[in-house]
């Protein structure tokens, strides 16, 4: 069974940057696993920021973006605000199975 | 302005179906590629199934293969998921999305055995 890991929490200060990665369970993630990140908080459905690896949707806030890092997809927010507090989803796409598969989350707490 | 807006949650029995419907407005459907996806109460999400535009290409998550059913009607401007032999694990908040990009707001099953 594919699994897809990301740190389960992180702490940033307001200001500051972090770096949230997602890592596949067959190896390195490639641009063919087409990542997505997306955020949730509470009470509220998900909101997609990045898709394919990279590409920001128009409604992304320009402090968010997406790359590879080492084998892993990333999620880098610079200049981290307050109402970033949110939990942070991934998703890689596995083309031979024909199957998305998420990460557990990362809990991003701004503190 | 774009919305998708899932209905037909309710609560159920162990072993019984039911159908979700997400209607979507504001961007042509029939090219869209569109996902279910669900996520059990305080937990993290799962996708479920996928389709393409004219309905030819569907593909399911093994947890749900064989039980759950994605369709579309581009006439009507509606996604569907039927459900059938319900099970305590797949209580959850359902939601839409097309392509993974645009989410509706959700359809909570609860399903008691």
């Amino acid at each position: 069974q594919t699994v897809v890991t990301q740190e389960p929490s992180l702490t940033v200060s307001p200001g500051g940057t972090v770096t949230l990665t997602c890592t596949s369970s067959t190896g390195a993630v490639t641009s063919g696993y087409s990542a997505i990140w997306l955020q949730q908080k509470p009470g509220q459905p998900p909101r997609a920021l990045i898709h394919s690896t990279n590409n920001k949707h128009t409604w992304t806030p320009a402090r968010f973006s997406g790359s590879l890092l080492g084998g892993k997809a990333a999620l880098t927010l610079s200049g981290v605000q307050p109402e970033d507090e949110a939990d942070y989803y991934c998703m890689l796409y596995y083309s031979a199975a024909q199957v998305w598969v998420f990460g557990g989350g990362t809990k991003l707490t701004v503190l | 302005e774009v919305q998708l807006v899932e209905s037909g949650g309710g609560l159920v029995q162990s072993g019984e179906s039911l159908r979700l419907s997400c209607a979507v407005s504001g961007f042509t459907f029939s090219n869209s590629w569109m996902h279910w996806v669900r996520q059990t109460p305080g937990k993290g999400l799962t996708w479920i199934s996928y389709i393409n535009g004219d309905g030819s290409i569907t593909s399911y998550a093994d947890s749900v293969k064989g039980r759950f059913t994605i369709s579309r009607d581009n006439a009507k401007n509606t996604l569907y998921l039927q459900m059938n032999s319900l099970r305590a694990e797949d209580t959850a908040v359902y939601y839409c999305a097309n392509s993974l990009a645009l989410w509706g707001h959700g359809a909570l099953v609860t399903v008691s055995s």
